[in-house]
């Protein structure tokens, strides 16, 4: 089945600790993206590529860092940096970066800090 | 980077009732998507809808680009509607970035028997 799909699905971590989710598409597409999500907020989005070995920083970048080495993964690291990494994390994909298409979300993981 | 709000916040129905959701956003648009987010986290794309109205089954919606805001509405709903809608948009003016999408803080809806 085509989807996307994210790796763990919950993630504890203590303070101080990096830790890399995984995201993972088999759907062809060229542009993913990562958002965070904090309870009763909307999407924030961390950061985004539109194509191998090119990414850009999205509003919250800081304390984050990515790469985008093949077409189908897209991880993203929580350095230590990042003063309140508790939060749901999102990845997502489009086919390309026209306006009409529509974006495609894995489950997420669920990050906590301890 | 474009404003969206959406309204309520909050939703309580009971089955069967019916509901519109609010979406305004700040400036021009090039795409307009609603999505749903099941209690389990899941978000599934409802519409493209940068103008015009669609509908899909037991839900529709309308969006009006020249006034800068867009509806959701849900019919017959069902328990299984529960969760958060959220609009999101993507911005038209020049320097805006293709494909990326600036999102609401959602709607909370909860469907009761």
């Amino acid at each position: 089945d085509g989807g996307i799909t994210q790796s763990p699905k919950y993630l504890f971590r203590k303070e101080g600790q990096n830790v890399t989710l995984s995201c993972e598409q088999n759907l062809n597409h060229d542009a993913m993206y990562w958002y965070r999500q904090d309870p009763g907020q909307g999407l924030r989005l961390i950061y985004y590529s539109q194509i191998v070995n090119d990414f850009q920083k999205g509003d919250i970048a800081e304390g984050y860092s990515v790469s985008r080495e093949k077409k189908e993964s897209f991880p993203l690291t929580v350095t230590s940096a990042q003063k309140n990494p508790t939060a749901f994390y999102l990845c997502a994909s489009t086919l390309g970066t026209r306006s009409t298409d529509t974006q495609y979300f894995g489950p997420g993981t669920r990050l906590t800090v301890l | 980077g474009i404003q969206v709000e959406q309204s309520p916040p909050d939703l309580i129905l009971q089955e069967g009732a019916n509901s519109t959701l609010r979406c305004n956003f700040s400036d021009s648009v090039n795409n307009l998507q609603w999505f749903h987010q099941n209690p389990w986290g899941q978000l599934i794309n409802l519409f493209y809808i940068p103008s015009g109205t669609k509908q899909n089954g037991r839900l529709s919606a309308t969006t009006v680009a020249t006034e800068r805001y867009s509806l959701l509405y849900i019919s017959s709903s069902q328990t299984t509607d529960s969760g958060v809608y959220f609009c999101a948009v993507e911005g038209r003016r020049r320097g805006s970035t293709l494909g990326r999408l600036y999102f609401g803080r959602g709607t909370q809806l909860t469907v009761w028997p």
